[in-house]
Order: C-alpha cells, then structure tokens, then sequence
C-alpha cells in the first residue's frame, strides 16, 4: 500500500518552454503532497508543501511564478515548470503524507533535462 | 532552527561486515526521526522510523536505528552488509508535529566491497 507514481520519469525540454510533472497517490487519499528537488549527489531540498484545494505554500527562495504547483485532487499533484532553463535542470520528487501522518511516501522522481 | 547531520559523506565497508551511518539532530521538542535509502535515479524508501517508545527501532533489509536523546542522535546500523545494500542514504526529521514536513542530512553514499 501507499504507492506514488510520478510521470513522466524522465524528460528533455528546449529552454523557454513549460513542463508538467504529474505525482499520483495511488492507492490512497492524500492531503499533502510535497515537492523537492534534488541536485547530483545532494540531499532533497523541499520546494513547497502542497494542500488539495488550496495554494501551495512555497519554502524561502523557491520562485511561486516559475514553479507552478496544483493539488486539485487528493490524489493528483502537479509541478509545472515554466520557461525552464538549462538551470532547471535536475531531479524532481514529490512524496504524499496521509492525513494525521507524519510519514511521508515518496514517488520514484522524474528527472528534467532543459537544453 | 531544526538541523539534520550525517557526518560521513561516503562510506565503504566490506560485505558481510558491520554498519553503522551516524546521524545526529537539532530540535526542540520531541523529534520524529526516519532514514530512507535511494538507489540511483530512484525515489526514496523508507527504511525505519522512530516516533516514541522503544528506543531501538527495527527496519526493513535487517536495518535498525537506536534513538539516544542525550547524544541527539539517531544512527542506522546492519549487522551484516550485502553488496544491494550500496546507496544512498537520508536521515530526516520531521520539522514540525502534523506537518508532515521533513528536513533530510546531507546523505551518506555507502560503497560495499566485494
């Protein structure tokens, strides 16, 4: 149980252009969804904590404009990268909390490639 | 502020040898504590958790954890390594109660040596 399925696992995208990175609980309702980042051969930095039906709430330093994030149900997240750049480039995961728990499931992560 | 440190980058031990990755922790109150592992390119799975109670926590892949409060710490251990042991691995605290949110070490690379 508590199965997270990120897609698409991998993608290339030209500089300038959007990206959507969908997290699915699949299995179970999640409240929460978190977003993080995570750079070669570093630990996940979190990006924003996400709550069905409401706005995100991003962490200091992560721009809300560039990564849009929608929890429209309580099973489906999204990360939209917009006008991404090579900079942008790295290792997406996002992770599902079920509601009163403090333990979180992680989905395989989605790795983005701007060129 | 909440911190999370695991002091050794990269690790490697022999197979069949005994582990040990160190993790240590700043926070207030009473911390939820959990280590992961990650494989390359892959998401994270978590390994054991201490919440409260018994200070010795057992984990999944004959992993275990000791929660000592005195010395802050949360170390993972294996009696015994298996080459699929080598990854990554995170200890994380959870920031705040209900949260759900989570601050994770620097990460450990462990090497197992045939």
């Amino acid at each position: 149980g508590a199965v997270v399925s990120q897609h698409p696992s991998w993608v290339i995208c030209k500089s300038g252009t959007s990206v959507k990175i969908e997290c699915r609980s699949l299995d179970f309702q999640a409240t929460t969804m978190f977003w993080y980042r995570q750079f070669p051969k570093q630990s996940l930095m979190l990006m924003a904590t996400s709550n069905e039906g409401s706005k995100a709430t991003y962490e200091q330093g992560v721009e809300k404009d560039k990564f849009l994030i929608n929890h429209a149900s309580l099973t489906l997240s999204t990360l939209t990268v917009t006008s991404a750049h090579p900079e942008d480039s790295s290792f997406y995961i996002c992770s599902a909390t079920l509601t009163g728990s403090s333990e979180q499931y992680f989905g395989p992560g989605t790795r983005l490639t701007v060129t | 502020a909440q911190s999370v440190t695991q002091p050794d980058i990269h690790i490697t031990v022999s197979e069949g040898a005994s582990l040990e990755l160190r993790c240590n922790y700043s926070y207030g109150a009473t911390p939820y504590l959990f280590w992961y592992v990650q494989s390359p390119g892959q998401g994270l799975q978590l390994l054991l958790k201490y919440f409260s109670g018994d200070t010795l926590v057992q984990g999944i892949k004959g992993f275990e954890a000791e929660f000592k409060r005195s010395q802050s710490s949360f170390n993972l251990r294996k009696p015994s390594v298996h080459w699929s042991d080598a990854a990554e691995y995170f200890c994380a605290v959870g920031a705040l109660l209900n949260t759900g949110k989570l601050i994770f070490g620097q990460g450990t690379t462990l090497q197992v040596k045939p």
